[in-house]
């Protein structure tokens, strides 16, 4: 059985701060892995996606991935009101390549 | 920029009715999938479509539910006899030569 957990929160950051949202997967064979961020009562949208070790950059996020730990993770600095949402982590893997979700992780920056 | 859409954005339906849930992916994408989110759960994975055949599927996605590409651009799931666990956002999702799924607006499905 394929899980992808995260820590479910709330988590609650001021204003310009880092946010340090967590996952980890099950399933080695998972070949990528990405961020969606989800307002409530809307879609999935991609924020960042990474398939090697280490960090991957895109503007104020970074997705760093360990797979020998079987470890995801986002940072987002200077952290925005309008970062306020549930991020997801999804694992992809597969034949057909679909994607796993965690549980997401409710993100709310304080002005 | 291009997007999925989906159709209906909201759809009420009597328990044991047939429902067809509709999307239009982006041209250029080559597989899709259907996904569900009941509410306050995890996205599931439903079942995933490539050159005009079911490529993969889940637990889920038993007998009452088929998925058809009618006219090489709609992409559609169809629940035969509905139940009141039905009642989810399903969304639609497509990619490209690269593995990264697009997703569109959801189509929320209040089964009664």
């Amino acid at each position: 059985q394929k899980e992808v957990e995260q820590n479910s929160g709330p988590l609650s950051v001021p204003e310009g701060a880092i946010a340090s949202l967590n996952c980890t997967y099950s399933d080695r064979g998972s070949q990528s892995f990405f961020w969606y961020r989800q307002y409530s009562g809307k879609s999935p949208e991609l924020i960042m996606f990474i398939y090697s070790n280490g960090d991957k950059e895109d503007g104020r996020f970074t997705a760093q991935l360990n797979k020998a730990s079987q470890y995801v993770s986002l940072l987002i600095r200077d952290s925005q009101p309008s970062d306020s949402a549930t991020y997801l982590c999804a694992a992809l893997s597969g034949s057909a390549r679909q994607l796993t979700f965690g549980s997401g992780t409710q993100l709310t920056v304080l002005p | 920029e291009p997007e999925v859409t989906q159709t209906p954005s909201h759809q009420v339906t009597q328990m044991g009715q047939e429902v067809i849930l509709r999307c239009v992916p982006i041209s250029n994408h080559l597989y899709f999938y259907w996904y569900r989110q009941i509410l306050g759960q995890k996205v599931e994975f439903l079942v995933s479509f490539y050159n005009n055949e079911i490529s993969e599927k889940s637990e889920i996605f038993d007998d009452q539910f088929s998925v058809e590409r009618p006219d090489g651009s709609n992409f559609t799931l169809k629940i035969r006899s509905t139940k009141l666990e039905d009642s989810a956002m399903y969304f639609c999702a497509g990619a490209g030569v690269t593995d990264t799924q697009y997703f569109g607006p959801g189509t929320r499905l209040t089964v009664l």
